[in-house]
């Protein structure tokens, strides 16, 4: 059971130029999120994603887009990289559904080991 | 929207101390607590989650409050260890998930 898990682990970029961060899960979660770490901002949510199929915008989401093909991967794609985008790149997810009688908005985060990303 | 605030940004403490970590949040419409762990270039470690219902949790040497009414959450570490040194983020769920800033933990050998 490898958790969350994130690919690149590191990755720098000239502008404008794209790339596509891939996160999988195996723990069946339903929910799925990406979260970028700056300096003195803490984590702030990107886009997240409910289900197969289905993504939605989250606190940052201009210059991402996202896809959500398959239940266990979340895939946070940048089509024309700014220097802006220079952050750590986390991606998490949680169980849907009742976990001992809690509904799931309870239920808490798993998180990948992250992408640090470097546009020049 | 929901401001998580960590106080304070870094702390410096000698092994054995317990230590009081804060976090206060200015919505106390929210599904449940996190505490985290994250230790440097690596990703976050879930160390105790509170749910809005509940008042504390335990684990090993953690205990975390909740008082959702004042919009506050202490972490307490007892007897400190060097490899407690990390990171330490609180996050609460609402409509969406709003993590603080954090606060850098060394302990001193």
């Amino acid at each position: 059971n490898a958790g969350v898990t994130q690919t690149p682990k590191f990755r720098v970029l000239k502008t404008g130029q794209s790339m596509t961060l891939l996160c999988a899960q195996d723990m069946n979660h339903e929910y799925m999120y990406w979260y970028r770490q700056d300096p003195g901002m803490g984590l702030r949510l990107i886009h997240y994603s409910v289900g197969e199929g289905t993504t939605a915008k989250g606190e940052v989401p201009d210059g991402y887009n996202v896809s959500r093909l398959k239940k266990q991967n979340f895939l946070l794609g940048l089509e024309s990289a700014a220097p802006s985008q220079t952050s750590v790149y986390f991606c998490a997810s949680r169980p849907a559904g009742r976990t001992s009688g809690i509904p799931s908005s309870y239920n808490e985060q798993f998180f990948g080991p992250g992408t640090r990303l470097t546009v020049l | 929207k929901q401001e998580v605030t960590q106080i304070p940004a870094a702390l410096s403490v000698p092994e054995g101390e317990n230590l009081v970590l804060n976090c206060s949040f200015t919505d106390s419409a929210i599904y449940n607590l996190q505490w985290f762990r994250q230790d440097p270039g690596k990703g976050l470690t879930s160390l105790l989650l509170i749910q809005s219902s509940q008042r504390e949790q335990t684990s090993g040497r953690l205990n975390a409050s909740l008082d959702k009414s004042s919009g506050r959450s202490t972490l307490y570490i007892a007897a400190s260890q060097p490899g407690d040194s990390a990171t330490y983020l609180c996050a609460v769920t609402g409509n969406q998930f709003y993590f603080g800033t954090g606060t850098s933990l060394t302990v001193i050998p």
